[in-house]
């Protein structure tokens, strides 16, 4: 069985740009989570996806959003980005059913400079 | 929201060492994960232990739901088992800050 995969894996943007991240979960799971971790500190919830639709988003700006395809795989599109979004995106899946728990990508190292 | 701390912070054992890692949390929970991120980053999914006792291997953990907290144990420590163990909470998962573990050979 395939894992959650995220791509790409490294990225380098300027600021000011805009970066898109993308995430595809493990077949047969409806719901993505996007978490950013920052260098050296722990991780903060982003955005919760379910069924297509934006169940949850964490507290961070508007110019941080995304969408959930009907395939479930998931975009996250920062805008406008600046220097303090550098940091590792990770993607995380569920199945609809409760009593599994997440599994993660392997994350997104984005740059920016 | 529901506060989530996790101890020691950080943590320095000799290869086969034994060590418990402690999470508490400040309301009832329906989920809770342990987690081990790798050097490069990689969440690993350790345990879904909303209650009760698990064990894999090496590792072990217990969660006393109605006491609020969580232990995760490691036995006999290898280096490869080095990085930070986090402990995440309820549906949005909320993590805590991690316990950061080194194993010295």
């Amino acid at each position: 069985e395939a894992g959650v995969t995220q791509s790409p894996t490294h990225l380098i943007k300027t600021r000011g740009q805009q970066a898109t991240l993308r995430c595809s979960p493990i077949s047969g799971h409806t719901s993505v989570y996007w978490y950013q971790q920052a260098l050296g500190l722990g991780l903060q919830f982003l955005l919760w996806y379910d069924e297509g639709e934006e169940r949850n988003r964490g507290n961070f700006p508007p110019r941080f959003s995304g969408r959930q395809f009907p395939n479930y795989s998931s975009e996250l599109n920062v805008n406008a980005l600046e220097l303090e979004d550098s940091a590792l995106y990770l993607c995380a899946s569920s199945p609809p059913s409760a009593g599994h728990g997440y599994t993660f990508g392997s994350g997104t190292r984005l740059t920016v400079v | 929201g529901i506060q989530v701390e996790q101890s020691p912070p950080d943590l320095i054992l000799q290869e086969g060492a034994n060590s418990t890692l402690r999470c508490n949390f400040s309301d009832s929970v329906n989920n809770l994960q342990w987690f081990h991120q790798n050097p490069w980053g990689q969440l690993i999914n350790l345990f879904y232990i909303p209650s009760g006792t698990k064990q894999n291997g090496r590792l072990s953990a217990t969660t006393v739901a109605t006491e609020r907290y969580s232990l995760l144990y490691i036995s006999s420590s290898q280096t490869t088992d080095s990085g930070v163990y986090f402990c995440a909470v309820e549906s949005r998962m909320r993590f805590g800050a991690g316990t950061r573990l080194t194993v010295k050979p």
